[in-house]
């Protein structure tokens, strides 16, 4: 099984400030990643695949890497984009893996 | 719009049984991929089972294997989750999703406690 591991666990930022998130795979994934935002209570959202932004996602969110190391970057923090963000691999049909999440919050 | 709805969810005891349904609307359901994920209170998901867009092919994670059954019913555009023989471990909010690789639209999950 691959294991995703994101860092870090919890990010502080500010409004308006840039964040950067990782996420490593323990063995080649390809570029066959995805990147989901969830808020409480809510279902994930998926933002981004392939480094390909999901329709109608901002453009101030974008994905980049391939291999085992990606980032998702959010350019500007606005206050909505505060929540947990998953990276997902699905290099491994039919078996796919989870991150175990970072937590932006409020700095 | 895309919608998954889920239902089914509830308090069952060690050993017990529970059939989770998912209802599509506002794509061609018989046209994709169909997932079960599901998230333990605090964790990231977890993938569960998938089906093919005919229900030809099916896949499951090994700790549900023999367990956990998917179907679907294209004629009502719906998906099912049967799981028997369930354990603590099965507590978790689950999830219809649509995809066979990134997921997306995702249902408001349904939460299955398994208790005594």
């Amino acid at each position: 099984e691959i294991v995703m591991t994101q860092s870090p666990a919890t990010l502080s930022v500010s409004p308006g400030e840039r964040a950067t998130l990782s996420c490593r795979a323990s063995q080649s994934v390809s570029s066959n990643l995805a990147w989901y935002q969830q808020k409480p209570g809510q279902a994930p959202r998926l933002l981004i695949y392939d480094a390909i932004r999901a329709t109608g996602i901002p453009a101030r969110f974008s994905g980049s890497g391939s291999g085992t190391e990606f980032t998702l970057t959010i350019s500007s923090l606005q206050s909505e984009d505060f929540a947990v963000y998953y990276c997902q691999q699905y290099s491994t049909w039919p078996s796919w893996t989870f991150g175990q999440g970072t937590k932006v919050e409020i700095k | 719009e895309m919608q998954l709805v889920e239902s089914g969810g509830g308090l069952v005891q060690p050993g017990g049984s529970l059939r989770l349904s998912c209802a599509a609307s506002g794509f061609p359901f018989s046209g994709y991929f169909m997932t079960w994920v599901r998230q333990a209170p605090g964790k990231g998901p977890e993938w569960v089972a998938n089906i093919k867009q005919d229900g030809s092919e099916k896949y499951y994670m090994d700790s549900v294997k023999g367990r956990f059954t998917i179907s679907r019913d294209n004629a009502k555009n719906s998906l099912f989750l049967q799981m028997n023989s369930l354990r603590a471990e099965d507590t978790a909010v689950y999830y219809c999703a649509r995809g066979r690789g990134w997921l997306d639209p995702w249902g408001q999950g349904t939460l299955v406690t398994v208790s005594s």
